[in-house]
Parts: structure tokens; sequence; C-alpha cells
């Protein structure tokens, strides 16, 4: 079975610019969390989507949206790029819309904003 | 605040040997944890979960141990091999909520 994919892998933009990041889920799941991974730290929650509603929020600024399509998989946008976010960006997939189940990674898109 | 660290940044370890990893979190309210693994250039791959109402649960040479009363988590590896060189992260997740919140990660390296 196919795993979480992601695309781009890597991606260089200049400050200002937009970017959308996009993820499919795996075959059977309905949510998609995406995650923001500066380098050294842990992974840091950015939003949820369960059957294509927005279920969770992380502290994170207007900038950043998603959305989730009918075939659950999603796409992270970020307005008006910052120096500060560059980083590696992650989806997760899980069954059911709660936290508290096996959430399961993709390889994330690294993205350089310069 | 509200946290999940882990005690130590690196992890040394020789080939065959017995590794622990150790995470403490400070929310009571924490009630499902997990281990993940990442290696360098890849996302985090799930190794092993574990509910509050437990004190341990074991998968394939790993054991994870949750000891409540002093918010203490440990990954535990068996036979470590220089394959298991990586973060690894404990992450939890409260009251059913929608994120798992991360640790900083221990890095393990396995010498032979």
């Amino acid at each position: 079975d196919a795993g979480v994919t992601q695309s781009p892998t890597h991606l260089i933009k200049t400050r200002g610019q937009q970017v959308t990041l996009r993820c499919s889920p795996i075959s059977g799941h309905k949510s998609v969390s995406w995650y923001q991974q500066v380098l050294g730290q842990g992974p840091q929650f950015i939003f949820q989507y369960y059957e294509k509603e927005e279920r969770g929020r992380g502290n994170f600024p207007d900038r950043f949206s998603a959305r989730q399509f009918p075939n659950y998989s999603s796409e992270l946008n970020v307005n008006a790029l910052l120096l500060g976010d560059s980083a590696l960006y992650l989806c997760a997939s899980s069954k059911n819309a709660a936290g508290d189940y096996e959430q399961y990674f993709g390889p994330g898109t690294r993205l350089t904003v310069t | 605040g509200e946290s999940v660290g882990l005690h130590l940044p690196t992890l040394s370890v020789q080939e065959g040997d017995n590794s622990i990893i150790n995470c403490a979190y400070s929310n009571s309210a924490s009630d499902y944890f997990i281990w993940y693994k990442q290696e360098s250039g890849k996302g985090p791959q799930f190794i092993i979960d574990i509910r509050s109402n437990m004190d341990k649960r074991q998968g394939q040479r790993v054991t994870v141990l949750l000891n409540k009363t002093v918010k203490h988590l440990s990954l535990q590896i068996a036979a470590t091999q220089p394959g298991d060189s990586a973060v690894y992260f404990c992450a939890e997740n409260r009251n059913s909520g929608y994120a798992l919140n991360f640790g900083k990660g221990t890095s393990l390296l396995v010498t032979p």
C-alpha cells in the first residue's frame, strides 16, 4: 500500500511569494494534518482537516491556509512568505478526526525562502 | 508551561546493546502518546503508541513504558542496530484533541 505522498519534494521561493504544497493521504484515511518542522525542532501542528472541514488550527498566522478535497487530498498554502517560513512541511494522515489515533507522516516538502 | 521534552539530546550506544530514550511531559491531561523515528531527510515514522490506561506496551524489539505518576515516558529498543540511528520524538495528545504535541527529539547514534 502506498503511504502518504507529498509534492514537491523541495521548493525554493523568495520573500513575499506564495507557495502551495500538496498531500495525498493513505487510502482509506479521511483525516489530513499539516505540521511545520524547523531544523532541530519537533514538528509543530498547523491544521487538521477531516471530511473536508477544518477541525483544528495551531498557532500560525492567517498567511497559512489549507483545504481538503473530496478525494481527501489536501493543499497547504502560505502567502507573503517570510524567511522564517523555511522549514520541512509534513503531512500526516489518519483514519479519524481525533488526535488520539495513529498518524502516519509523509516524507515532507522542504521549503527554503530566500 | 505545558511541554513535552526529552532528558537527553543525544544518546550513543554500541550495536547489540539496549537503548533507552526518555521523555517527560507536563500536562496531566495527556492521555495518548506516540514514539516516532525520523531519519535524515525523511518524515517521522510511527514506532509505537500507548494510551494512558496502560503502563507498558511491546512491539517488535521496542517497548514503551508510561509512568503517569511522574509524567514520564520511555522507549526501549532491544539489541540496537545501526539502522536504528535516527532522531526519536515522543508526542502526546490530550482529550482527543486534534494536534500531536512533539518534544525536541533525541538523536540516537549506534556505533559498531
